[in-house]
This record gives structure tokens, C-alpha cells and sequence, in this order.
């Protein structure tokens, strides 16, 4: 059952420039989460964005939602070679909290 | 340092050899989860626990099995593995459910020939 979908599948930017990445989702969520994965490693988390929330901040990242087009963003700002990776939203749907579910991801690739 | 942690880390086998990743956590974690992740399919999930003694499935559960005797262990078992279960497998766990953020283990690369 997908239901986060990113935006682009790959982005290929120089250091220094912002990366924006964009997930679509299909059904009401309780909230929409952002991960990275370096080339087959395990998942980091980035930032938890509540349904009651439109935007938030963490260092260089800044996460929006639009619950209203069942949409969120992810901007990294001022990029570096060590942001290449790929980036996944997932949602939490469930009613009871049991699972997320990832979207296929969009590959970063930042260049120096 | 909190983390999880998952053996092994790589795994080639043989189709019918029964086997056990196993997927340990230090941060008493009452959540824990499994995915398997496949080029172009992203993450699925296969079971997940809420709590001790409390499994459910996920979306990809078939040919899978878990057991969560205590709250730091959540074993996956494929009794008899095959092929299509080739895969990169993760481990996950949070504080109470996909409510809030995931630690995910290094990653099980598992290859069935």
C-alpha cells in the first residue's frame, strides 16, 4: 500500500544550492515524516511534521505540509557534497500509530 | 549510545535453509518493526510489534515470521526462504508506534540462491 510518492526521483544540484524535494500522499495522516538513507545504510531520521503543522525547522532543512493538497516539502538549504543521498517521506495513516509507510524516495546527488 | 542493532549484516543462503536475523535495541523501545527494502519498491513493511508478546503483519508478511519474547528482541524468521526474499532488511523501533520518529538499524543484506 504506497502512499508517499516523492518528487523527483533524482535531483542532481552543485554545492551551495537549495534541493527541494516534494512527497504526495493519498489519504488523511496523523504525520508525515523525512528520512535519509546513505547508499545502502540504515535510515536517519530528519524531521516529524504533525497534521495540525505547516511548517518546521531543523538546521538547514525546512519542512512544509499541505494537508488541504495532501502534499509536503522538504527544502535543504545551502547544500553540500555530504547531503548526497536519498530522502524519504512517510506517513503515518494508521488509527491506532502501527505503521508508516515510506514513499520511494527521491536520490540527491550534490556535486562539488 | 542508543541504537539498534541487527545480525547479521550479511547473509548469502541457500532456498529451504531456515534462518533468523536477529534485531536488538538499547533504548527500551516499545515499538518495533521490520521492512525489507527492493530497488524500486522502496520500504515495506513486514510485521511489527506494539509491545512484548503483541505481533502483527505488515504489508509484505508472507514467508515471514517474528516472535517479541522481550522488549529489546525482535527476531525475523524465514523458515524457508527463497529467492524473491532476496532483499535489504531493516529493523526499526521508536518510542510507541509509527506516531513518532523511527531508529533504524545498519541493514541485513540477504541473498538466496
Amino acid at each position: 500500500s504506497q502512499q508517499g510518492e516523492e518528487d523527483p526521483q533524482a535531483l542532481s544540484i552543485q554545492e551551495g544550492e537549495n534541493a527541494t524535494m516534494n512527497c504526495s500522499y493519498k489519504t488523511s495522516i496523523n504525520n508525515l515524516q523525512w528520512y535519509r538513507q546513505n547508499s545502502g545504510r540504515g535510515l536517519v531520521h530528519l524531521i516529524l511534521i504533525r497534521s495540525n503543522e505547516r511548517e518546521k525547522h531543523s538546521g538547514r532543512l525546512r519542512v512544509t505540509l499541505d494537508t488541504s493538497k495532501k502534499s509536503s516539502s522538504l527544502l535543504i538549504t545551502a547544500s553540500r557534497a555530504a547531503d548526497t543521498a536519498s530522502y524519504f517521506c512517510a506517513t503515518d495513516a494508521s488509527q491506532a500509530g502501527t505503521a508508516l509507510i515510506f514513499g520511494k524516495g527521491t536520490t540527491l546527488s550534490v556535486s562539488s | 549510545e542508543a541504537q539498534v542493532t541487527q545480525n547479521p549484516r550479511y547473509l548469502i543462503t541457500v532456498t529451504g535453509k531456515k534462518l533468523t536475523v536477529t534485531c536488538s535495541q538499547n533504548m527500551n523501545h516499545e515499538y518495533m518493526s521490520w521492512y525489507r527494502q527492493d530497488p524500486g519498491l522502496g520500504l515495506r513493511q513486514i510485521y511489527y510489534s506494539m509491545n512484548v508478546e503483541v505481533t502483527d503483519k505488515g504489508d509484505v508478511p508472507e514467508g515471514y515470521k517474528v516472535s517479541r519474547k522481550e522488549k529489546r528482541n525482535f527476531p525475523l524468521i524465514l523458515e524457508s526462504p527463497s529467492p524473491n526474499q532476496t532483499s535489504l532488511y531493516f529493523c526499526a523501533s521508536s518510542f510507541a508506534g509509527s506516531v513518532y520518529e523511527q531508529y533504524f538499524g545498519p541493514g541485513t543484506r540477504l541473498t538466496v540462491t
